[in-house]
């Protein structure tokens, strides 16, 4: 079956350590995207990669880095420098630039103590 | 700036009424518009989107939606809802021309009293 897979459900870390989070999808997306979600704000768009090699910021990518060295893989790692990282990630991706809805993966909670 | 308003935070109805979950936007061109549900714990999944033509949509489960251009809303229904619909509901809402970005609101989570 074709989707989205994010491994670890869940994920625990001490302050001061990188962690990266991983995001494989089977659909033959283009474009991967990155979003946290906190209680209460929806989901922010972290960083978006519409083509292999090649990505962008969103609204929250301070402390967040990406790389996107093949079409099926967007890995996220969240920095020491981030400085609230607990939060539910979650990836999506989507087929191409003219199309519009993206399809979820099941999400990874973070937990940094 | 443009957003998307979800003012119910919580709503909670019995099994078996009907349920209007309200979505306002506030973008000057017309927009792409989503709702999605989320599981506890889970990810989102996609319920139903407006692009354009009809502005009454049908979507899975049972859910459909109305795109009203005048009141900036795209309120999502259900005539009878089921225990199992108990979830967290998003509206989204995707500007055309604005580089596909997915701009969500805050949420509303739904309670189905038995």
């Amino acid at each position: 079956d074709g989707g989205i897979t994010q491994s670890p459900k869940y994920l625990f870390r001490k302050e001061g350590q990188n962690v990266t989070l991983s995001c494989e999808q089977n659909l033959n997306h283009d474009a991967m995207y990155w979003y946290r979600q906190d209680p209460g704000q929806g989901l922010r768009l972290i960083y978006y990669s519409q083509i292999v090699n090649d990505f962008q910021k969103g609204d929250i990518a301070e402390g967040y880095s990406v790389s996107r060295e093949k079409k099926e893989s967007f890995p996220l790692t969240v920095t020491s420098a981030q400085k609230n990282p607990t939060a539910f990630y979650l990836c999506a991706s989507k087929q191409a630039s003219n199309t519009y809805e993206q399809y979820f993966g099941p999400g990874t909670r973070l937990t940094v103590t | 700036a443009q957003s998307v308003t979800q003012p119910d935070i919580h709503i909670t109805v019995s099994e078996g009424a009907s349920l209007e979950l309200r979505c306002n936007y506030s973008y000057g061109a017309t927009p792409y518009l989503f709702w999605y549900v989320q599981s506890p714990g889970q990810g989102l999944q996609l319920l139903l989107k407006y692009f354009s033509g009809d502005t009454l949509v049908q979507g899975i489960k049972g859910f459909e939606a109305e795109f009203k251009r005048s009141q900036s809303s795209f309120n999502l229904r259900k005539p009878s809802v089921h225990w199992s619909d108990a979830a967290e509901y998003f509206c989204a809402v995707i500007l055309t021309g604005g580089g596909n970005k997915l701009t969500f609101g805050t949420g509303t989570q739904l309670k189905v009293e038995l």
